[in-house]
C-alpha cells in the first residue's frame, strides 16, 4: 500500500507557541489529504480536508484560524497549531486518500503514524 | 452529516472463540466501509473493508457483512488469537471523507 510519513512523531512545546506537523505521501500524488485528532481512549475526530492548491475545509466546530492548513504540494501537506495551549494536547494523524476506480470516488486511506503533541 | 455508532464499546472473548463487532451508520450516500484495527500509540491499520456494491468479503480469520438496507456492516472474527487484542474502529466513508464509529476494545484471553 501507499506509505504516508508524519514529521514529528513526537513534540512538547510551551502554551502559546505555534507547532507545525508535515505530512507527506512518499509514493503517490495526494490530491486530498485528512488531518484528524484523537484524544486518549476516543476516536478519531476528522478536523479537515485539505486540498492541494486551495483552502481546506474545515468541520464544524474546529477553528480555521487556530488549526492552519497548507497542502502547497501533491505530497506535502501541513498542520500548525497556533497559540497552542494544554488542550490542544492531543495526538493528530493525517492520511492521504487514492482516487478511486469511477466517478472520482475516493476509496482507501492511508495513515501516517501520528504526531503525538504535549503543550505545557 | 454521517453519524456512525459501534457497538459493543468493549469485548472480551476467550482465545480461539469468535468476535463480532457491529456498526451502523446514517448517511445512505456512504459507500466504503473500512475497518482498522489500532494498537496504543500507533497509526489505525486497515483490516478489511466492503464497497456498498457487496454485500459480504472474507480474508482468512477476518469477514465483514453489508446490510445496505438497514445502513448497518459488521466485523467477524473467528479464532481469535492474542494478538488479535487491540481497539477497532469501524468508518463510513464517502468521496474518501471518513467519519470514524467509537471504537471496539477487544481482549482476547490467552
Amino acid at each position: 500500500g501507499a506509505v504516508v510519513s508524519q514529521h514529528p512523531s513526537w513534540v512538547i512545546c510551551k502554551s502559546g507557541t505555534s507547532v507545525k506537523i508535515e505530512c507527506r505521501s512518499l509514493d503517490f500524488q495526494a490530491t486530498t489529504m485528512f488531518w484528524y485528532r484523537q484524544f486518549p481512549k476516543q476516536s478519531l475526530m476528522l478536523m479537515a480536508t485539505s486540498n492541494e492548491g486551495s483552502k481546506a475545509t474545515y468541520e464544524q466546530g474546529v477553528e480555521k484560524d487556530k488549526f492552519l492548513i497548507n497542502h502547497a504540494s501533491l505530497t506535502l501537506s501541513t498542520l500548525t497549531v497556533t497559540s497552542a495551549h494544554p488542550e490542544d494536547s492531543s495526538f493528530y494523524i493525517c492520511s492521504a486518500a487514492t482516487p478511486g476506480t469511477s466517478g472520482g470516488t475516493y476509496n482507501e486511506q492511508f495513515f501516517g503514524p501520528g504526531t503525538r503533541l504535549t503543550v505545557l | 452529516g454521517e453519524n456512525v455508532e459501534q457497538h459493543p464499546s468493549t469485548l472480551s472473548v476467550q482465545e480461539g472463540d469468535s468476535a463480532v463487532i457491529k456498526c451502523t451508520y446514517s448517511d445512505s450516500a456512504s459507500n466504503y466501509f473500512p475497518w482498522y484495527k489500532q494498537e496504543l500509540g500507533k497509526r489505525p491499520q486497515l483490516i478489511i473493508d466492503i464497497r456498498s456494491n457487496v454485500g459480504e468479503k472474507k480474508d482468512q480469520r477476518i469477514a465483514v457483512t453489508l446490510n445496505k438496507t438497514a445502513k448497518h456492516f459488521s466485523l467477524h472474527i473467528t479464532e481469535t488469537q492474542p494478538e488479535d487484542s487491540a481497539v477497532y474502529f469501524c468508518a463510513a466513508s464517502r468521496t474518501g471523507k471518513s467519519t470514524f464509529g467509537d471504537g471496539t476494545t477487544l481482549t482476547v484471553k490467552p
